[in-house]
């Protein structure tokens, strides 16, 4: 079954504007990670915040996590036209052990940024 | 250098065939992958390998069988292609002990006539 469902599907914002991206899944988890994907590429990790963390920064993304509403959420402060991409969150749902990289994906975020 | 690179990256079959995607990385990780990302973006593990070993093996037809001739290539055979099989087949690279995906290939676009 589908694990992280991502919300919005598309997002449309004007350069310098935040863009805010959610992400809800199912099951325990030990982390949820967030990806990037140009088109026609593959996807970059941008960031891993664990079970036990609340919030978690990597330059202008921000990354916060409520497992008591198995939610997420990704901030990209002011955004840039280069940062026009699919937005991925991901589960680590291997519940006391290593997952080693079976995440389970959702479908997306497409954000487009306006010059 | 590409670190994770994947050939080809376009393949267009007729129904029936028998094809290979080839993975290649150079990054001296331990485990590689593949995914299958379907027509609606949804991105879902087929295969992993540790060290040549299987480690991950999902619902995948057995049409699909993977080889690792060493921890640097992780090769994907597809046997009697089907049209459902149309996809773009993304190769990974990971460190085990980190849990989390490091690096992608471009991704292989198949499509089955």
């Amino acid at each position: 079954s589908q694990q992280g469902e991502e919300d919005p599907q598309a997002l449309s914002i004007q350069e310098g504007e935040n863009a805010t991206m959610n992400c809800s899944y199912k099951t325990s988890i030990n982390n949820l990670q967030w990806y990037r994907q140009n088109s026609g590429r593959g996807l970059v990790h941008l960031i891993l915040i664990r079970s036990n963390e609340r919030e978690k920064h990597s330059g202008r993304l921000r990354v916060t996590l409520d497992t008591s509403k198995k939610s997420s959420s990704l901030l990209i402060t002011a955004s840039r036209a280069a940062d026009t991409a699919s937005y991925f969150c991901a589960t680590d749902d291997y519940a006391g052990g290593t997952s080693y990289g079976k995440l389970t994906f959702g479908q997306g975020t497409i954000l487009t940024v306006h010059p | 250098d590409t670190a994770v690179s994947q050939t080809p990256k376009y393949l267009v079959t007729q129904m029936g065939n028998d094809k290979s995607i080839k993975c290649e990385q150079n990054l001296g990780h331990d485990t590689m992958y593949w995914y299958k990302q379907d027509s609606k973006k949804f991105l879902k593990i087929m295969f992993s390998y540790n060290n040549k070993e299987l480690i991950i093996n999902e619902t995948v037809p057995n049409r699909f069988s993977p080889k690792s001739p060493d921890k640097a290539h992780l090769n994907l055979h597809i046997n009697s292609l089907e049209l459902g099989d149309s996809a773009v087949y993304f190769c990974a690279s990971s460190q085990r002990r980190t849990g989390r995906l490091g690096t992608f290939g471009s991704g292989t676009r198949l499509t089955v006539v």
